[in-house]
């Protein structure tokens, strides 16, 4: 498998506060992407990061948002969690070779957090 | 419209059946096209890369038409284990982005 983690796994927090989610990976990926899965819309991306300090947003960046000061490290942060924030959230790395080939992309395990 | 739609399902299917489920995509400027198997409550991860002339990794086969713009996943000779949900994963030529469909969910019953 990958060496990519996310931490913590499970967190419960409650509205307004702020929440940092952490995304490691050993494999040295460039890219590395953050996203929510809900129940049926599966996953949307949330920001991304096409090397240390480049990230750019995805379809659902409101309330988000990104640091990449390593290559290892990708940190998601809720500045003031909503219970619409709930959700499933996953970090994945992919590496692009030549531009446009087909590049598989690892995810992490997932970090489950909800909001009360 | 979502750029990348798939039938939700769930496909129920016995075991030895053959399911094959389709995923549309809305860009025409899309390259590059993958399958992801995602069991409950655990990440996606790879099963096969759409190639253009169509491709088989043992009893599956995907099939990318681009004419109609959508990808297909063929599963023969279905195994208790094949159920999970399938992900549709359509990257295009210029960006760095991965775009998921919501998945089609499979049942293989004994």
């Amino acid at each position: 498998d990958a060496g990519i983690t996310q931490s913590p796994r499970h967190k419960v927090t409650e509205t307004g506060t702020p929440v940092t989610l952490r995304c490691h990976q050993t494999e040295n990926h460039r890219y590395m992407y953050w996203y929510r899965q809900d129940p049926g819309h599966g996953l949307r991306l949330i920001h991304y990061s096409y090397g240390v300090k480049d990230t750019d947003k995805g379809e659902v960046s409101d309330g988000y948002s990104v640091s990449r000061s390593k290559t290892e490290d990708f940190l998601l942060t809720l500045e003031s969690a909503t219970s619409s924030q709930t959700s499933v959230y996953f970090c994945a790395i992919s590496e692009l070779h030549q531009p446009g080939l087909n590049t598989e992309a690892f995810f992490g395990q997932g970090t489950r957090l909800t909001v009360v | 419209r979502k750029e990348v739609e798939q039938d939700p399902g769930p496909f129920n299917v016995p075991e030895g059946a053959t399911v094959a489920f389709n995923c549309t995509y809305s860009n025409s400027a899309s390259q590059s096209f993958f399958w992801y198997r995602q069991d409950c409550r655990k990440e996606p991860k790879l099963l096969m890369s759409v190639y253009s002339s169509g491709n088989e990794d043992g009893r599956f086969t995907a099939q990318l038409n681009r004419a109609s713009q959508y990808i297909s996943l063929l599963i023969r000779d279905s195994k208790l284990s094949d159920s999970a949900t399938y992900l549709c994963v359509v990257k295009h030529s210029n960006d760095y982005k991965l775009s998921f469909g919501a998945g089609t969910t499979v049942t293989v019953r004994a």
